[in-house]
């Protein structure tokens, strides 16, 4: 089993659509959850940190489920600009090791 | 007053040669990393320095080889280059205490062996 598994998509969605992508993890022990997004050929980008209590910012939510070990992004009223590979980060504990998902497609259509 | 730098940002060189990516950061983090992401866009952790000191070292054949002279520096030498080299590499960086924090990336080099 992967470290961090995400469905890589791509996942097809209208302008104004709600999308939610989901990841899952294997390490039990991990504390740090992050979403990033990365563009065509630049580099990933931090979107959103995930906290216990889930945590939204804008148009994006973020929710952590500890005792099923999945993260999840929700974004509400999807833009043409929100095209992007999503990834799902997760960190262990007592460590500096940041391990990534494959990331999941999105490409909100016109 | 770019944060993670990284040069060069494309490499083309030929196989059996050897190379050299740089890279550094301005914004006070004491941890740096190399990352591989390879043509399925797979993001793979190749070593980790924190204040100079290597502290993640994954599976990566000898001829990879980082170099941190400070901790706002880590550099990628690679020698006798392979097809299976031709990569994204991206420098990154953080604080030793994550927490919420996440990483900074570089702008990535695109390295191609030919």
């Amino acid at each position: 089993r992967k470290e961090v598994e995400q469905d890589p998509g791509p996942f097809n969605v209208p302008e104004g659509a709600t999308v939610a992508f989901n990841c899952t993890y294997s390490n039990s022990a991990s504390q740090s959850f992050f979403w990033y997004r990365q563009d065509c050929r630049k580099e990933p980008k931090l979107l959103m940190s995930v906290y216990s209590s889930g945590n939204e910012d804008g148009r994006f939510t973020a929710q952590l489920n500890r005792a099923s070990q999945y993260i999840s992004l929700l974004i509400r009223d999807s833009k043409l600009s929100d095209s992007a590979t999503y990834l799902c980060v997760v960190r262990g504990s007592g460590t500096y090791k940041y391990i990534f998902g494959t990331g999941t497609r999105l490409k909100v259509l016109a | 007053d770019t944060a993670v730098s990284q040069t060069p940002k494309y490499l083309v060189t030929q196989m059996g040669n050897d190379k050299s990516i740089k890279c550094e950061q301005n914004l006070g983090h004491d941890t740096m990393y190399w990352y591989k992401q390879d043509s399925k866009k797979f993001l793979k952790i190749m070593f980790s320095y924190n204040n100079k000191e290597l502290i993640i070292n994954e599976t990566v054949p000898n001829r990879f080889s980082p170099k941190s002279p400070d901790k706002a520096h880590l550099n990628l030498h690679i020698n006798s280059l392979e097809l299976g080299d031709s990569a994204v590499y991206f420098c990154a960086s953080s604080h030793s205490n994550g927490g919420n924090y996440g990483y900074t990336f570089g702008s990535g080099t695109r390295l191609t062996v030919v």
